[in-house]
């Protein structure tokens, strides 16, 4: 089944202990993207990748990293975690940059205390 | 910057009942649109794509139509049922040419829809 995947679903943690959500696609899509949705402000871009090794910031990159050395996996870091990065965070994927479908992975729930 | 607005924020009718949802974009530059379906909790399900060529997409008794002129992107939903109730997100996808291309995907806040049994 062609999917997007997220791991894991829901994480609670403290603020500063890093930790990394996996997203992984088996479309062969060259293109992936993090996203994070709060209440009142919608969706909004982390950071992309239209390929393997080429990464690029979004609307809110800030305290957030990312890296691509395969095509399927596209890891969100939050090196040091803060309450404002409690959110809904999303990770998805299409054929290209432009003009194809995006494909939605599941979701995680991060709690920062 | 594109902007992406949707109108009304919440929607309730009766099952059965034909509705339109809107939504609309400041920036008529755009590559495609794309309607998307958020159920409570869960993710993101792609209902239609419609490139900046085309003026419709139908599927089912979804039928999504697109006026670049204008701004604006409207999604029918004939004969609703019980099932559809959800958040309807619309997506402009804009590429802005400074310095390289910056792909981006501009969603409005969706519109909450209940529909009745």
């Amino acid at each position: 089944e062609a999917q997007v995947t997220q791991n894991p679903r829901y994480l609670i943690t403290v603020t500063g202990k890093k930790l990394t959500v996996t997203c992984s696609q088996n479309m062969n899509h060259e293109y992936m993207s993090w996203y994070r949705q709060d209440p009142g402000l919608g969706l909004r871009q982390i950071y992309y990748s239209m390929n393997v090794e080429v990464t690029d910031k979004g609307d809110v990159p800030e305290g957030y990293k990312v890296s691509r050395k395969e095509k399927r996996n596209f890891p969100l870091i939050l090196e040091s975690p803060s309450p404002n990065q409690t959110s809904l965070y999303f990770c998805a994927s299409s054929l290209r940059q432009t003009d194809y479908e995006q494909y939605f992975g599941p979701g995680t729930r991060l709690t920062v205390t | 910057k594109q902007e992406v607005t949707q109108i009304p924020a919440a929607l309730s009718v009766p099952e059965g009942e034909n509705l339109v949802l809107n939504c609309s974009f400041t920036d008529s530059a755009i590559y495609n649109l794309q309607w998307f379906r958020q159920d409570p909790g869960k993710g993101l399900t792609s209902l239609l794509l419609i490139q900046s060529s085309q003026r419709e997409q139908t599927s089912g008794r979804l039928n999504a139509s697109l006026d670049k002129s204008s701004g604006r992107s409207t999604l029918y939903i004939a004969a609703s049922q019980p099932g559809d109730s959800a958040t309807y997100l619309c997506a402009a996808h804009t590429v802005y040419l400074s310095g390289g291309s910056n792909y981006k995907l501009t969603f409005g806040k969706g519109t909450l829809l209940t529909v009745n049994p």
